[in-house]
């Protein structure tokens, strides 16, 4: 089964700087990838999500970029921060199934 | 779009007793998936069970069951003998096959108490 790694696990950054969250994956090969962040209570929302290297889409509008430079490596970007990019980032995987997805352990975000 | 609405923000429970959280939906399609998925106070999302729309028969994993009414589009989870680990958010969330982008409930806070 496959295993999904976040780092860093936790992160605080004052507005205006970059940002660079990363997710790899072990135990499987072409997965479809997602970023989802959740606001503090509350629900996940889908961010990007990608079937493939290369292949980003985009959910929302947001000040928020990803990159999927190798098959199994997932990258979260800004340029600049702002202080409503703060909350809690996971990574997913979909299942070698393609009936469920797994998630990573997340990055917890503050940006001060 | 699809929207997943769980109507009831936080309940509570006597250890060894049973609840049921509910979860609501909306979807024009026909071929999905749905999911609970526990979130512990570690952050980490834990799938808890899966139901294909196809399937009439509700699905179980040992102490959770689901009970699915495609026309109604409800999606509820029981849980049986609550144990003290289940406190936590639940979040029923739908999918739809292809692009296999999935759409979470906000969450209920489930607490077990002793």
């Amino acid at each position: 089964s496959q295993t999904i790694h976040q780092w860093p696990a936790t992160l605080v950054q004052p507005v205006g700087s970059p940002l660079s969250l990363e997710c790899t994956v072990e135990g499987t090969s072409n997965p479809n990838l997602y970023w989802y962040r959740q606001a503090a209570g509350r629900g996940l929302q889908l961010l990007f999500y990608s079937v493939g290297i290369g292949q980003i889409s985009s959910e929302v509008p947001q000040n928020l970029s990803a990159s999927r430079p190798q098959d199994r490596q997932f990258i979260l970007s800004s340029k600049k921060l702002l202080l409503s990019d703060s909350g809690f980032y996971l990574c997913a995987c979909l299942g070698q199934g393609r009936h469920e997805q797994y998630f990573g352990p997340g990055t917890r975000l503050t940006v001060t | 779009a699809q929207t997943v609405t769980q109507s009831q923000p936080e309940m509570s429970v006597q250890e060894a007793e049973t609840v049921t959280l509910s979860c609501t939906y909306d979807t024009s399609e026909n071929n999905y998936y749905l999911f609970w998925y526990k979130q512990p106070p570690s952050r980490q999302m834990i799938l808890v069970i899966r139901q294909e729309a196809y399937k009439q028969q509700n699905a179980t994993e040992n102490r959770f069951s689901v009970n699915f009414q495609k026309a109604a589009k409800s999606f509820s989870l029981k849980i049986s003998d609550s144990q003290l680990g289940d406190t936590a958010m639940y979040f029923c969330a739908f999918m739809k096959p292809i692009l296999n982008d999935m759409r979470f409930g906000a969450g209920t806070r489930l607490t077990v108490k002793p």
